[in-house]
């Protein structure tokens, strides 16, 4: 079964600057997905990326699937970012179930 | 644009008290889901259904039983609920992927705050 590793847990950061958040897993997949949780509990999708790299507006999220590692970047932070980020991964190759990264919980000062 | 409803967003319930949390997605989606999230636990997958009547166990089934009886609705049943049952119970629902094909994104309901006396 998968295993998801996140970093950092946590990440306070000043408005403005570049924000990098990590996620290894160790079973090879096909696609990962990064997941932004506000306080207040919902949960919605921002990237599911195979390969490569994916831009959404200041999100950029990237891929090494050879090395089982990807990074979600925020460009010129806004405290409006403030959130918890998971990364999730298919349990195992081919499947529909997810496992989740514990999450960062990153805190943007103005 | 997908919608999952839950039933509460807060429920307050005795220890021993039969629960059921629903949850109901619009979008036609084959795959449901149940996960509780408990601070530095994560999201933890309870039960999935890949379709009517159909389920299979995740990792915590352990107390807690599933129904889906028509395609849209998928509820959750804590038989006799515990203090240890006390969290956050999040539903989401997922198109059919195929078999080994990559998996699909998962749209999330707001949650339900559950706290058992």
């Amino acid at each position: 079964k998968n295993e998801v590793e996140q970093s950092p847990q946590n990440l306070t950061a000043q408005e403005g600057e570049f924000i990098t958040i990590n996620c290894s897993y160790s079973v090879g997949i096909s696609a990962l997905h990064w997941l932004q949780q506000h306080p207040g509990g919902g949960i919605v999708s921002l990237f599911m990326l195979s390969s490569g790299k994916k831009k959404h507006g200041r999100l950029i999220a990237t891929i090494n699937i050879q090395e089982k590692h990807s990074s979600l970047h925020i460009t010129a932070s806004h405290p409006r970012d403030s959130a918890v980020y998971i990364c999730a991964v298919p349990t195992y190759q081919g499947a529909q179930k997810l496992v989740f990264g514990q999450g960062t919980r990153l805190t943007i000062n103005p | 644009d997908v919608k999952v409803t839950q039933s509460s967003r807060y429920l307050v319930k005795r220890t021993g008290e039969k629960v059921f949390l629903e949850c109901v997605q619009d979008m036609d989606h084959e795959n449901m889901f149940w996960y509780r999230q408990d601070p530095g636990l994560g999201l933890r997958l309870i039960y999935f259904s890949y379709d009517v009547k159909m389920k299979e166990k995740g990792d915590i089934p352990e107390g807690y039983s599933v129904s889906r009886e028509k395609k849209e609705r998928f509820s959750l049943i804590l038989e006799s609920a515990s203090t240890n049952q006390t969290s956050m119970y999040l539903c989401a629902s997922s198109p059919w992927g195929l078999a080994g094909g990559p998996s699909k994104t998962q749209y999330f309901g707001p949650g339900t705050r559950l706290l058992v006396l």
